[in-house]
């Protein structure tokens, strides 16, 4: 399996919901991610995870809340979200320095 | 921050031409990136070139690597109407389990 799952597709959400955002791979990769991306713009790195382990958050404000349950997995939890924080949210993993493997993305819309 | 930059941002040819897109960057790499990415979804890895390499292929792709320039360009050969998608140089940051994206360009291969 060298694919990197994401769910929901599409979601909509009011600025007092609290949602989640799934990801999974079975690639038994050590770093899983989490980028941002606006319409045109290239993806912005949100969270680096290894081993499990928080290694990276690009000061990222706190209504976004990863959390990896298993090697496996990866959440984003979201909660009183900002219209502004709309967009298209990749999940990607890698093994080694380089190469990422990229999900489909979730398209996130806040009203 | 981001530390690509490609040009042209968006390019337009005839099928079966050649494309050819730019990627420049401002600090010492350990190793430079290419992605795909159709119009909302995630992005495919295209090829990796090390510091230490000045070219490579992969099918139609040719990647050049100035690492004296800090540039880097990708040749796709014999364009095809599936080829239309927006291209992103990556390289990797003082933390490599980081990679920034440069601004893209935007490919259009008309019939």
């Amino acid at each position: 399996d060298t694919e990197v799952t994401q769910t929901p597709k599409h979601l909509v959400m009011g600025m007092t919901n609290k949602k989640s955002l799934k990801c999974e791979q079975h690639m038994g990769h050590r770093a899983m991610y989490w980028y941002k991306q606006k319409a045109k713009k290239p993806p912005e790195l949100m969270f680096v995870y290894s081993y499990e382990k928080l290694s990276i958050n690009e000061s990222v404000p706190s209504r976004f809340s990863p959390e990896c349950p298993n090697s496996s997995l990866l959440n984003l939890h979201l909660h009183a979200l900002q219209p502004e924080d709309s967009a298209l949210y990749l999940c990607a993993s890698s093994q080694e320095w380089g190469e990422q493997f990229f999900g489909p993305g979730t398209r996130l819309t806040v009203l | 921050s981001q530390q690509g930059e490609e040009d042209p941002q968006a390019l337009s040819i005839q099928e079966g031409e050649n494309a050819t897109m730019n990627c420049s960057y401002k600090t010492s790499i350990n190793n430079l990136q290419w992605y795909r990415q159709n119009s909302g979804r995630g992005l495919v890895h295209l090829i990796l070139i090390r510091s230490n390499e000045r070219e490579k292929h992969s099918g139609r792709l040719r990647v050049t690597l100035d690492t004296s320039k800090k540039s880097s360009s990708l040749l796709i050969t014999a364009s095809r109407a599936a080829d239309t998608a927006s291209y992103f140089c990556a390289t990797d940051a003082v933390t490599r389990d980081k990679i920034i994206f440069g601004k893209g360009t935007r490919l259009h291969i008309l019939p």
